[in-house]
């Protein structure tokens, strides 16, 4: 069964470092999502993207954050310099159409030092 | 309640009996999604049920929808100690928005 996949699984990096996340969504998936989920708190929607470029953001999600889509499969979100309260488990997902199921992958767990 | 609320918090049973968590929600919705996470993992997803439909099933998942007192129920019957997770609701809302929007969630725990 076809499923999201994201690297790394873990990512420890000093404050003010950049870091990427990576996802490969669902290959026929069109709408692409990263959220979050601060430790012991909601899962909390940052941006989705579609047709190569943002639909849709939260207030979170601001300069500090940007996605990409460099190639056909690949979909990554850049932190260009973290913040302790940036660490979370970070979830990417994909949905073949809007307001389809969004399917998630297993998270990247940031941890800011 | 914020949008997406789930009750209870916490939710013990016994192997066998069945599990039912509810959500609330507080603005007109497009679809309502169910999602099970184990601890400190992924969230997976079990159901979704559409504005314009009132139950749905899917193997041992019943989930039903009142858009008039917006609220869900999610039934989990025969439950197994593998059931044992956090069980969230998620909103997707009618306003071409696709941002799920989730709720602190239920944690099942099923006693073998």
């Amino acid at each position: 069964e076809p499923e999201v996949t994201q690297t790394p699984s873990h990512q420890v990096t000093q404050m003010g470092q950049e870091v990427i996340l990576r996802c490969v969504p669902i290959s026929n998936h069109l709408y692409f999502y990263w959220y979050r989920q601060i430790l012991g708190q909601k899962v909390e929607f940052l941006v989705s993207f579609y047709n190569n470029e943002i639909s849709e953001k939260s207030e979170i999600f601001d300069d500090q954050f940007s996605v990409e889509r460099p190639d056909g499969s690949n979909f990554t979100l850049k932190i260009r310099s973290t913040k302790l309260e940036d660490s979370a488990m970070y979830f990417c997902a994909s949905s073949f159409y809007s307001y389809n199921e969004q399917f998630f992958g297993p998270g990247t767990r940031l941890t800011v030092l | 309640s914020q949008q997406g609320e789930e009750d209870p918090q916490a939710l013990s049973i016994q192997e066998g009996e069945n599990a039912t968590m509810n959500c609330s929600y507080k603005t007109s919705i497009n679809n309502l999604q169910w999602y099970r996470q184990n601890s400190g993992r992924g969230l997976v997803h079990l159901i979704l049920i559409r504005s314009n439909e009132r139950e749905k099933h899917s193997g041992r998942l019943r989930v039903t929808l009142d858009t008039s007192k917006k609220s869900s129920s999610l039934l989990i019957t025969a439950s197994r100690a593998a059931d044992t997770a956090s069980y969230f609701c998620a909103t997707e809302r009618d306003t071409g928005r696709r941002a799920l929007t989730f709720g602190s969630g239920t944690r099942l725990q099923v006693q073998p």
